[in-house]
């Protein structure tokens, strides 16, 4: 059964950077038919798309947060990763990372989620 | 960007009885679109996929329509593990966008 989860700081400053990581585990992250990607979910909110990335490398943002996000993957360690630089209190979420599934080639639905990290922005 | 906008923002509904969701894409998605359950404290769990295909362990009594701008979330007969919120997704194009989402509560 695959399995992801999140690691990473609860609390991160002002102005600082965020980071997260998402382990893979019961399944490979190299494999053709999937993207990985990160949303958020700010304290009884909706869901807000951060960014996806393939096993390759080739990734996509969210216009809104592209100039301070990078995701990166580690397909050694069968891990991607999750900075996002210049953090505010509007920042402070729940973190997922999770599992998009392609289909005939095309994107498709998000079939695994992590448990979610809540990460908060306060000095 | 493409925008999603639920309605209604709740719906109240009573065990056994039918509740539709409704989903609006700004530009057409074709069939592009995901619904994704959601219980407090919880991630997220896929309901529907391709408009109208259910996810794997989703029961019969979930049901996905539409296509172009106009879609709908059918649950025939609501159930009490089936309160919750709902949201739409679209992945026709990048940037990946939700739905606001739609609570689903008992009347």
């Amino acid at each position: 059964q695959l399995q992801l989860q999140e690691s990473g700081p609860g609390l991160v400053k002002p102005s600082e950077t965020l980071s997260l990581t998402c382990t893979v585990s019961g399944g490979s992250i190299s494999f053709s038919s999937y993207y990985w990607g990160w949303i958020r979910q700010p304290p009884g909110k909706g869901l807000e798309w951060i960014g996806n990335i393939y096993f390759s490398g080739s990734s996509y943002y969210n216009p809104s947060l592209k100039s301070r996000v990078t995701i990166s993957v580690d397909t050694s360690m069968n891990q991607f990763s999750l900075r996002l630089s210049s953090v505010t209190a509007a920042d402070t979420a729940v973190y997922y990372c999770a599992r998009h599934q392609i289909r005939d080639l095309s994107l498709s639905g998000i079939d695994y989620w992590g448990q979610g990290s809540l990460v908060t922005v306060s000095s | 960007e493409i925008v999603m906008t639920q309605s209604p923002a709740t719906l109240s509904v009573s065990p056994g009885e039918r509740a539709t969701l409704s989903c609006r894409a700004s530009q057409s998605i074709n069939s592009n679109l995901a619904w994704y359950q959601q219980k407090p404290g919880q991630a997220p769990r896929l309901v529907i996929y391709g408009a109208s295909t259910r996810a794997t362990g989703i029961p019969a009594r979930f049901s996905g329509s539409g296509s172009g701008t106009e879609f709908t979330l059918t649950i025939s007969s609501l159930q009490s593990e089936d309160f919750a919120v709902y949201y739409c997704q679209q992945y026709n194009i990048w940037p990946l966008t939700f739905g606001g989402g739609i609570k689903v509560e008992i009347k």
